[in-house]
């Protein structure tokens, strides 16, 4: 089946302007996260979703930075003014959260990522 | 605030030797998992460890779960070429908190 897409993967702007990243996460996945990636380092947790509710967005770095998921599926993370120490790899993971009286599992997947450049 | 802190950061080891990366956290988990991720590409699952002093094996892979939940490791017996990558553990804390260890990234010289 199709895993977590992302789009664009590949994303270069120049300083001040706006940009937006998608995700399409697995269908029927309640949660979705998002993650920021720099050269070399783990990734750093920006903002988490369980369906349409942004549960935690204590990781976002700036007010700069803005994440929604309107319909509970899709969702876009939007970076505005952008500025240099905002390029990095941006990673979706969406997971399933598992029925009542099994096991919880949080498995997450994650999507190829955005990689954005700001020059 | 809680970190967790992953070592060693690099790991150079001939084709057939073993490997092991361990993952300490400042604070206990209520679980921890281990994602890898090869160059270029994005982290994948490789298991999840909720019990205290819990061990699991996959194939050639080992994971441990310290007794105080506080920390972690993966060990690798006789490496292959395919083992080449980034190996992060993630903890999540009583709080719900998602952490990331720097990771490992493991060079495997045939």
């Amino acid at each position: 089946g199709a895993g977590v897409s992302q789009s664009p993967r590949y994303k270069v702007a120049k300083r001040g302007q706006d940009v937006a990243l998608r995700c399409d996460p697995i269908s029927g996945h309640v949660s979705l996260f998002w993650y920021q990636q720099a050269l070399g380092q783990g990734p750093e947790f920006l903002t988490y979703f369980q369906n349409e509710a942004q549960l935690d967005k204590s990781g976002l770095p700036s007010d700069r930075f803005f994440a929604e998921r309107p319909e509970g599926s899709v969702s876009t993370l939007k970076i505005q003014r952008t500025q240099q120490e905002d390029s990095a790899v941006y990673l979706c993971a969406s997971s399933l959260v598992t029925p009542v009286g099994r096991a919880p599992t949080y498995e997450q997947y994650f999507g190829p990522g955005t990689r954005l450049t700001v020059t | 605030g809680q970190q967790v802190m992953q070592i060693p950061q690099y790991q150079h080891v001939q084709e057939g030797e073993d490997f092991t990366t361990y993952c300490n956290s400042s604070t206990t988990l209520s679980n921890i998992q281990w994602y890898k991720q090869r160059p270029g590409g994005h982290p994948v699952f490789l298991i999840q460890l909720v019990k205290s002093g819990e061990v699991k094996k996959q194939k050639r892979l080992t994971f441990q779960f310290g007794e105080a939940k506080k920390n972690s490791s993966l060990h690798i017996t006789a490496t292959q070429t395919t083992d080449v990558g980034t190996y992060f553990c993630r903890g999540s804390g009583n709080t719900g908190k998602l952490i990331f260890g720097q990771g490992t990234t493991l060079q495997v010289k045939p």
